[in-house]
């Protein structure tokens, strides 16, 4: 399967917890993104890689949270201090240009206690 | 700033009968326009784009959709519906001005009934 893998499908935290999720893109797609959706709403944007360099971040993305992308191919998103704010699914896509749209992967599901 | 309307939240209609999901954006150029499907604890699936040329564009599972610039409207259309197509819906636009993101609506979820 040469789809984008999210990993874990679901984690469960306490409050004030850490968490990071993975995300593997498809191999030849440069682009990489983070968006969060919660329930009954769309996908909010996130952030952006192009290749290894985080080239757009969102407001949404307040200085508890970090993402990584290191060698430009996999990326790592980081949640400290976590709140029951937080609790939502996390997706990734990826994507070789601007024109072709995302290929999603099936999220991380976060719930904060 | 671009938005995306997606004025049903829910639509439920009866296995194959037509359907029409809509969908208003505001943009200040020509835009890329997307139209996505989420099944329940899923990511979403690329249903169709536009981004220029015919304003009709053919997706995959038997549906199209229309650009109409005069409406700014992007409205999703299939001939007939199977239950298997019960899921939401989300249509996108973007990206703009150097930005790279995608401005998703709050989606539609449709029913369909035997």
């Amino acid at each position: 399967d040469t789809g984008v893998s999210q990993n874990p499908r679901h984690k469960i935290t306490k409050r004030g917890q850490n968490v990071t999720f993975r995300c593997d893109p498809i191999s030849e797609h440069n682009r990489l993104y983070w968006y969060r959706q919660t329930l009954g709403q769309g996908p909010e944007f996130l952030t952006y890689f192009q290749n290894e360099a985080q080239l757009e971040k969102s407001r949404l993305l307040s200085d508890r949270f970090s993402a990584e992308r290191p060698k430009g191919s996999f990326s790592t998103l980081e949640i400290q201090r976590t709140e029951q704010g937080d609790s939502a699914m996390y997706l990734c896509a990826s994507s070789p240009g601007q024109a072709w749209g995302y290929t999603f992967g099936s999220g991380t599901r976060l719930t904060v206690v | 700033a671009q938005s995306v309307t997606q004025p049903d939240i829910h639509i439920t209609v009866s296995e194959g009968a037509s359907l029409e999901l809509r969908c208003n954006y505001s943009y200040g150029a020509t835009p890329y326009l997307f139209w996505y499907v989420q099944s329940p604890g899923q990511g979403l699936q690329l249903l169709l784009k536009y981004f220029s040329g015919d304003t009709l564009v053919q997706g995959i599972k038997g549906f199209e959709a229309e650009f109409k610039r005069s409406q700014s409207s992007f409205n999703l259309r299939k001939p007939s519906v199977h239950w298997s197509d019960a899921a939401e819906y989300f249509c996108a636009v973007g990206p703009q001005g150097g930005s790279e993101k995608l401005v998703f609506g709050k989606g539609t979820k449709l029913t369909v009934n035997p």
